[in-house]
C-alpha cells in the first residue's frame, strides 16, 4: 500500500488568513482525494484532485475556498482560504492505487484550528 | 445511489468481551464494503474490505467481518476485546460505478477494564 505524508501535521492560524496543505505519496497513484472530518463527524468529500486536470469539487465546496494543485501522480495541495472558526477540522488526504475496488489509503491528517 | 448506515455512534464493551459493530448498506449494484479504524489522532487504516468472493473476511488486529447481501449487512466483529481497540470505526462502500466511497457516521468503540 501507498504511504502518504502530510504537511504541516497541526496548525492554529488566525480568521481571514490561508493555510496550504501538502500530501506527498511515495509512489505514482490515479486517484487522490481531499476529505474534511469535522470534529466528531465522519469524512466529507472535498474534492478529486485530477492530475493535469481541474479539480472534481462535491456540492457545497468552491475552488476560490478549497484551490486543489495536482502538478503530478504523487503530490497535492489543499488550499483553505480566508479562514473561520467553522473551518477548524481534520483535513486528510487520500489515494486510490489502480483501479482496484475504490480501496483508499489515507495520510495522517492534518488538524487545523482556526481562531 | 449507496448510502451506509451504521447502528450506535458508541459503543462499550468489557476488556475480553466480544465486540460487534454493525454496518448496513444500500447499493443497487455489487458493492464493495470496507472497514476503516481511526485511533485518537492518526488517519485512517484499512482494517478489512469484501471484494468479491469469499463472504467472510479477516483482517488486521483480530477482526473479521462478514457480508451477508440478503440483510444487507456487513457486521465487524472481535471474539475479545483489547484496550488498544478503543478507536473509532467506519464502514464505507463503493461499487464500479463510482470512484468515491460513501462512508458511515462511524462508530466509537469504548473499552472499559
Amino acid at each position: 500500500s501507498a504511504v502518504i505524508s502530510q504537511k504541516p501535521s497541526r496548525d492554529i492560524c488566525q480568521r481571514g488568513t490561508s493555510l496550504t496543505i501538502q500530501c506527498q505519496v511515495d509512489s505514482q497513484v490515479t486517484m487522490m482525494f481531499w476529505y474534511r472530518q469535522q470534529p466528531g463527524q465522519s469524512l466529507t468529500l472535498i474534492a478529486t484532485a485530477n492530475q493535469g486536470s481541474e479539480a472534481t469539487y462535491e456540492s457545497g465546496f468552491v475552488i476560490d475556498k478549497f484551490p486543489i494543485s495536482r502538478p503530478n501522480l504523487t503530490f497535492s495541495t489543499l488550499t483553505v482560504s480566508n479562514m473561520s472558526p467553522e473551518d477548524s477540522s481534520i483535513y486528510l488526504c487520500s489515494v486510490r492505487q489502480g483501479a482496484s475496488y475504490n480501496e483508499q489509503f489515507f495520510g495522517p491528517g492534518t488538524r487545523l484550528t482556526v481562531l | 445511489a449507496q448510502s451506509v448506515t451504521q447502528l450506535g455512534s458508541h459503543v462499550s464493551v468489557s476488556e475480553g468481551a466480544l465486540v460487534l459493530l454493525r454496518c448496513n448498506y444500500s447499493s443497487s449494484v455489487p458493492p464493495y464494503l470496507f472497514w476503516y479504524v481511526q485511533y485518537p489522532n492518526q488517519g485512517l487504516q484499512l482494517l478489512l474490505k469484501y471484494t468479491t468472493g469469499a463472504t467472510l473476511v479477516k483482517g488486521i488486529n483480530g477482526f473479521e467481518a462478514e457480508f451477508k447481501k440478503s440483510e444487507t449487512s456487513f457486521h465487524l466483529t472481535k471474539p475479545s476485546a483489547h484496550m488498544s481497540d478503543a478507536a473509532e470505526y467506519f464502514c464505507a462502500v463503493g461499487t464500479d460505478s463510482n470512484y468515491q466511497l460513501i462512508w458511515g457516521a462511524g462508530t466509537k468503540l469504548i473499552i472499559k477494564p
